[in-house]
């Protein structure tokens, strides 16, 4: 697609349900990464992917959070056991070059997540 | 540990005023990256300008430059001839040696017409 997809756009969970969020980011870019937002708050760094390699993962909050990648494209982030700390805005970026600091960072358009 | 800082929460122009949004950081690295991005209410950040901090010159992006202060570690943001469609959160954001983008809180740019 011409930008980076992310679904669903909305996703309201009770608390202890797990969750899977989804993005497909922009065809032939190397780099992706997931970003936490919380309200009012700037978008914090939670892990990121070289193609299918899942090369940095230390801002991933706890164990309940994982990230896979496994062919190199359409990425999900899940939660498990969600938690109402856990709402807020997810973001996914995509970059064309494997240093993703580097060069531009393309975003989607976030998933609101609420736990009730 | 990196970090960046936006004292200003909120901010307002008018229209075909000039604006400065403000920036500060910290890093221990000497080769780095830093971004403005514009997240609009739709939610999707934009790019607005990146400078790398090995260029003394200052980036320009046509109405969009920043004064790189790299001695005080800082990174402002003017707009000039504001527009409508400039209203959004701005997002300072600093890159280094790791994979990750580091945001400030963000400023909020109200244009008034």
């Amino acid at each position: 697609g011409a930008g980076v997809s992310q679904s669903p756009r909305y996703k309201v969970a009770k608390r202890g349900q797990d969750v899977a969020l989804r993005c497909d980011p922009i065809s032939g870019h190397v780099s992706l990464f997931w970003y936490q937002q919380a309200l009012g708050q700037g978008p914090e760094f939670l892990t990121y992917f070289q193609n299918e390699a899942q090369l940095d993962k230390s801002g991933l909050p706890s164990d309940r959070f994982f990230a896979e990648r496994p062919e190199g494209s359409v990425s999900t982030l899940k939660i498990q056991r969600t938690q109402q700390e856990d709402s807020a805005v997810y973001l996914c970026a995509s970059s064309l070059r494997a240093s993703g600091s580097v060069g531009e960072l393309f975003f989607g358009e976030g998933s609101r997540l609420t736990v009730l | 540990a990196q970090t960046v800082t936006q004292s200003q929460p909120e901010m307002s122009v008018q229209e075909a005023e000039t604006v400065t949004l403000s920036c500060t950081y910290d890093t221990s690295e000497s080769d780095y990256y830093l971004f403005w991005y514009k997240q609009p209410p739709s939610r999707q950040m934009i790019l607005v300008i990146r400078q790398e901090a090995y260029k003394q010159q200052n980036a320009t992006e046509n109405r969009f430059s920043v004064n790189f202060q790299k001695a005080a570690k800082s990174f402002s943001l003017k707009i000039s001839d504001s527009q409508l469609g400039d209203a959004a959160m701005y997002f300072c954001a600093l890159g280094g040696a790791t994979n990750k983008l580091i945001f400030g809180t963000g400023t909020l740019l109200a244009v008034q017409p």
